[in-house]
């Protein structure tokens, strides 16, 4: 079945870049997504990427996709405070055309004023 | 356009008792999603409705947990009787077709004492 690993926390002092890393198994999924999760608050999509991609930029978020190593890395740019938060890679797979997505462990992001 | 409505937020039962949670997607979103998240984890699917039919119920505990989603737009899933292990945040989520990208309600904070 599909794994989905990621380290559990990583503290970072504002301004800083941040880099979150992520690893999967499942080769056929058509992207790969990234979410995030506030204090007390549902998850939110940040960014996806699609697998046939290598990179994808949108504002200060830079996600890289290594298919060989099946290595999935999100980085923010100016770390901001208000980017404290859980963020979750999440794999999708098709089964019976229906979608079963399969969430990482988290890793919660501490930025230090 | 309202998200995902989850009622309660939190609630707080003995081992053995019975609850209900509620969820209501967004208008239109075809695919309505039952999330456990334990501390300190990531989100695990209990069951996923297309419409109004069970689609993936595979890692629902169905000794205990059930879940019903009535002409296809709101849903309940109720655990009778509670145990200690099922303290966790259930959140519930929808897409607008069988794929893409789910929206997250807020979640409801069950403590089991």
């Amino acid at each position: 079945g599909e794994d989905v690993e990621q380290s559990l926390f990583l503290s970072v002092r504002e301004g800083d870049s941040s880099v979150i890393n992520c690893t999967y198994t499942d080769s056929s999924s058509t992207y790969l997504y990234w979410y995030k999760q506030e204090p007390g608050a549902g998850l939110q999509l940040l960014t996806y990427i699609f697998s046939n991609m290598d990179m994808k930029q949108d504002q200060r978020l830079t996600v890289l996709l290594n298919k060989k190593d099946k290595h999935l890395s999100l980085r923010i740019a100016d770390t901001q405070t208000g980017d404290s938060a859980i963020y979750f890679c999440a794999e999708p797979a098709l089964s019976g055309g229906y979608q079963k997505v399969t969430f990482g462990i988290g890793t919660k992001l501490q930025v230090i004023p | 356009e309202a998200g995902v409505a989850q009622s309660p937020r939190y609630k707080i039962i003995e081992k053995r008792q019975s609850v209900a949670f509620w969820c209501n997607p967004i208008s239109g979103h075809a695919t309505l999603y039952w999330y456990q998240q334990i501390l300190g984890q990531g989100p695990k699917l209990l069951i996923q409705f297309q419409n109004n039919g069970v689609v993936d119920d595979s890692q629902l505990p169905k000794d205990r947990f059930s879940a019903e989603r009535l002409k296809g737009v709101d849903s309940t899933l109720k655990i009778q009787p509670a145990k200690l292990e099922d303290s966790a945040v259930y959140l519930c989520a929808s897409t607008e077709l069988a794929f893409g990208e789910q929206y997250f309600g807020p979640g409801t904070r069950l403590t089991v004492t």
